[in-house]
């Protein structure tokens, strides 16, 4: 059965700090991927898609980046934090049309 | 553009009744379907249903049923003999069958269900 692993489960950082989440996909070959945030009290905002190895799709500007160097990992990265980038950002797979499925998130808080 | 609306910030259901928590959509496109999914306090999204725009019948799976009336273009959540368990965010989303491969799915906000015992 697929499984999706996402760490750290909680991150504090300082504002200017750089940034780095990691999510992995197994049990599958070639998923869809896809970076959320989720603001206090809020729906999912989509932030990344992916749909193969360095084909990344960003959907809302922002100081945030993301990588899919291998086919079922899937990374979020920022060089420089900002206050407003706290939040909890959760990663998900799907494979063709089916659902998505979520990682257990990560919540991020920036000091 | 697609827009996913929930107008119930909060629900209160007693344990063993049944309660409906309302989604609407809008959409110009044919094709698309529509999900539910739990979001529990500690956080991870759970697939709850999914429903087509050409089923001809209403998705359940176990205690989850989805009333979808299309030509209203809604699409609510059924849950039948409430749980405390079932106590969490529930959120409604989207995803168009035309936009390619990237199957990317648009949230609405949210309801907030609570089950008293």
């Amino acid at each position: 059965s697929q499984t999706i692993h996402q760490w750290p489960a909680t991150l504090v950082q300082p504002v200017g700090s750089p940034l780095s989440l990691e999510c992995t996909v197994e049990g599958t070959s070639n998923p869809n991927l896809y970076w959320y945030r989720q603001a206090a009290g809020r729906g999912l905002q989509l932030l990344f898609y992916s749909i193969g190895i360095d084909q990344i799709s960003s959907e809302v500007p922002q100081n945030l980046s993301a990588s899919r160097p291998q086919d079922r990992q899937f990374i979020l990265s920022s060089k420089k934090l900002l206050l407003s980038d706290s939040g909890f950002y959760l990663c998900a797979w799907s494979y063709s049309n089916q659902p998505q499925h979520f990682g257990d998130g990560t919540r991020l808080s920036i000091l | 553009a697609q827009k996913i609306t929930q107008t119930q910030p909060g629900m209160f259901v007693q344990e063993k009744e049944a309660v409906t928590l309302d989604c609407t959509y809008d959409t110009s496109d044919q094709s698309y379907g529509l999900f539910w999914y739990k979001q529990p306090s500690s956080g991870e999204m759970i697939f709850l249903i999914y429903q087509g725009s050409y089923d001809e019948q209403n998705a359940t799976e176990g205690r989850y049923s989805l009333n979808f009336q299309k030509a209203r273009k809604s699409a609510n959540l059924v849950i039948s003999a409430s749980q405390l368990g079932d106590s969490a965010m529930y959120f409604c989303a989207m995803r168009l069958n035309s936009g390619g491969s990237n199957y990317k799915l648009t949230f609405g906000k949210g309801t907030l269900l609570t089950v008293n015992p």
